[in-house]
């Protein structure tokens, strides 16, 4: 089985600070792991993924994200946040096919 | 518009009768999925398809609910006897299997199901 978790339901940062939106993800073998964001009354973007290679990897709006395997996460990260940064974030894990995603973050930036 | 598109948009139906739900994937992408998302929870994964071929189905999945994608291009969605707790955002994505966009998916809009 498959899994993945967000801890945090809620991140609330100033403009211009760095935030982290934390993921965890538990799998037998290899993750393809992904970020993907949703506005409101929008349907949900892509915003990066990890298939392999560098741990570090960067993706739209600035975003990047760390791949630990000794910690199974990939959190997002972005050094200086835009109030129109403000969304619903969802990390996904991808086995096999099939995807699994956790219950999502929402990130509130405040000018 | 070259993005995945859905139909309808929204659906309100009566407890026990039946609804059916159209994807449209983008024209070069081979995979198709359905998922189910409920207020505060994320994708619930429903199933894919490789071109026409459903590889994966989830064991939530009841026998009410059917997908097909016949020639491999669009997908429909059924659910049979509905029931107040399948109201939901029935959401579709596809996806290319291989190249530098490999498993990354695309939504679409979703469908707003509404049982009464």
């Amino acid at each position: 089985a498959q899994s993945v978790a967000q801890p945090e339901d809620q991140v609330n940062v100033a403009e211009g600070n760095p935030l982290t939106v934390k993921c965890t993800y538990s799998v037998s073998g290899n993750p393809y792991l992904f970020w993907y964001v949703q506005y409101p009354n929008r349907g949900l973007q892509f915003l990066l993924k990890y298939i392999t290679g560098d741990n570090l990897v960067k993706g739209s709006y600035g975003f990047e994200a760390e791949f630990n395997k000794s910690q199974t996460s990939f959190h997002l990260k972005k050094p200086s946040a835009l109030v129109s940064d403000s969304a619903l974030y969802f990390c996904a894990l991808t086995n096999a096919g099939k995807s699994t995603f956790g219950d999502g973050t929402t990130l509130t930036v405040k000018p | 518009d070259t993005g995945v598109s859905q139909d309808p948009r929204h659906k309100i139906t009566k407890r026990g009768q039946n609804v059916t739900f159209r994807c449209d994937p983008i024209s070069e992408h081979n995979r198709l999925y359905w998922y189910r998302q409920t207020l505060g929870q994320g994708p619930e994964f429903l199933t894919y398809f490789q071109n026409e071929a459903q590889l994966e189905k989830s064991r939530l999945l009841s026998d009410r609910f059917s997908a097909e994608r016949p020639k491999g291009s669009f997908s429909t969605l059924e659910i049979q006897r509905t029931e107040q707790g399948d109201s939901a955002m029935y959401l579709c994505a596809s996806s290319l299997p291989q190249g530098e966009l490999y498993e990354t998916q695309y939504f679409g809009p979703g469908t707003r199901l509404l049982v009464l």
